[in-house]
């Protein structure tokens, strides 16, 4: 049973702090994605990786940066949080292909 | 514009009542269509996923259809339970390519 899971539920962080999130996979998938969703917005790409130390801009890739030192894991990086970066995260991970694409229970970040 | 659009936005039926969603798209080369529930405040779990060749896919009470001729998918709920209340996201993918369009959900409450 593929297992996609992130460090935080929820977060509050101030203006201007780094942030970090994290996000774990246990099924060697190749491919990791990075979306943020914001209500009538729907799910949104920031970034993706489709192997280790190799990354990709999605849709809103600004005011974020990405990690990916080993296959497992994918981190989002915010360097200076601001509010209008407070949103619901959503990590997931894929094989390849025409397979399932698998998510992350979130991470609810508020920046005040 | 987006390359995936579902309607209704929202909608709200009685427990027991069946109810279709719609979703319509233009991505192509088209490679697969997935269907996911998301329950608030939880990442997305996979209902159904369709290829190209496959007309309808059922999943419990859950069953979709794709017409890929047309470009469009239905996600019907027969017997709602209170339980179907959530987000129910249409996603497309194009062959070649890992990145995913998303819809921005079909929004449904069932009421007792």
């Amino acid at each position: 049973d593929v297992k996609v899971t992130q460090s935080s539920r929820y977060l509050v962080k101030r203006t201007g702090e780094k942030v970090f999130l994290e996000c774990v996979q246990d099924m060697d998938h190749e491919n990791m994605f990075w979306y943020r969703q914001d209500p009538g917005l729907g799910l949104r790409l920031i970034y993706f990786s489709y192997d280790v130390k190799m990354k990709e801009k999605g849709d809103i890739p600004e005011g974020y940066s990405v990690s990916r030192e080993k296959k497992e894991r994918f981190s989002l990086i915010l360097e200076s949080a601001s509010t209008n970066q407070t949103s619901m995260y959503l990590c997931a991970s894929l094989l390849g292909q025409g397979t399932e694409q698998y998510f992350g229970p979130g991470t609810r970040l508020t920046v005040t | 514009k987006n390359q995936v659009e579902q309607s209704p936005q929202s909608l709200i039926i009685l427990e027991g009542k069946n109810c279709t969603l719609q979703c319509n798209y233009t991505v192509s080369p088209f490679s697969n269509l997935r269907w996911y529930k998301q329950d608030t405040g939880r990442g997305p779990v996979s209902l159904t996923i369709m290829t190209f060749s496959e007309n309808t896919k059922s999943n419990g009470r859950y069953t979709a259809t794709l017409d890929a001729d047309t470009k469009q998918s239905s996600l019907h709920i027969t017997a709602s339970q209170l339980s179907d209340s959530a987000s129910y996201i249409c996603v497309v993918s194009a062959r070649g390519n890992n990145r995913l369009a998303f819809g921005k959900g079909n929004q449904v409450v069932v009421i007792p």
